[in-house]
């Protein structure tokens, strides 16, 4: 069984600082993990993700997000967040089995200000 | 490429009646995903078609369905709407089992009235 938190559902920064989103996972086999963005009335576009390469994976707009197996982690990170970053972020996790159900945490709301 | 299409974007319907939503992979990808959203339940998977062959079902009430065709388009059914199917929903494909990587549709707006 697979499972996601997401701690915050609104998270609030300034212009130019930094974002950090927090994921933590639980997964009986070893984890793909991924960010997805949603923009309003938009579908879900991937961020980044962790398929057991390495474990700082880049991704678009500038998110990096770090694996941490000890701490079963998977935070999302920006060191200066634009106005555009506005937007829900959802952690996932899947099995590495193939098969391709996606179990998403609740997301994070990320409100950007002046 | 183009991505992955759902139709229609959004749908107005009545309790107990029923309908039929579509999505269109990107051009390849033959695991075609359904996932619904909404405020209180999140995101939360309903199935998964792999060559025309339901591979993985969420814990949904038998009112959902779906299939998937031989050029992996695919659709999903729910019969007998009730209010509480009123939600996005969202189709994602996959080149294959092995790529667990999912791109999304724009998804469908649902409401039940």
């Amino acid at each position: 069984a697979q499972s996601v938190t997401q701690l915050g559902s609104h998270v609030s920064v300034s212009e130019g600082a930094l974002v950090l989103l927090r994921c933590n996972y639980s997964s009986s086999v070893p984890p793909y993990l991924f960010w997805y963005v949603q923009y309003p009335n938009q579908g879900l576009q991937l961020l980044l993700k962790y398929t057991s390469a390495a474990t700082l994976v880049k991704g678009i707009n500038g998110f990096e997000a770090e694996f941490k197996k000890s701490e079963t982690s998977f935070h999302l990170t920006k060191p200066s967040a634009h106005m555009s970053d506005a937007a829900e972020y959802f952690c996932a996790v899947t099995g590495n089995t193939g098969f391709q159900k996606l179990v998403f945490g609740t997301g994070t709301r990320l409100l950007v200000s002046p | 490429k183009a991505g992955v299409t759902q139709t229609p974007r959004y749908l107005i319907k009545t309790r107990g009646q029923q309908v039929t939503l579509s999505c269109s992979p990107i051009s390849g990808h033959r695991s075609v995903s359904w996932y619904q959203q909404t405020p209180g339940q999140g995101l939360q998977f309903l199935f998964e078609y792999f060559s025309e062959t339901q591979r993985n079902k969420g814990n949904f009430p038998g009112r959902f369905s779906g299939r998937q065709f031989s050029n992996s388009r695919s659709e999903m059914n729910v019969s007998t709407l009730e209010l509480g199917d009123s939600a996005l929903y969202l189709c994602a494909s996959s080149p294959d089992r092995g790529n667990n990587e999912q791109f999304f549709g724009p998804g469908t707006r649902l409401t039940v009235l």
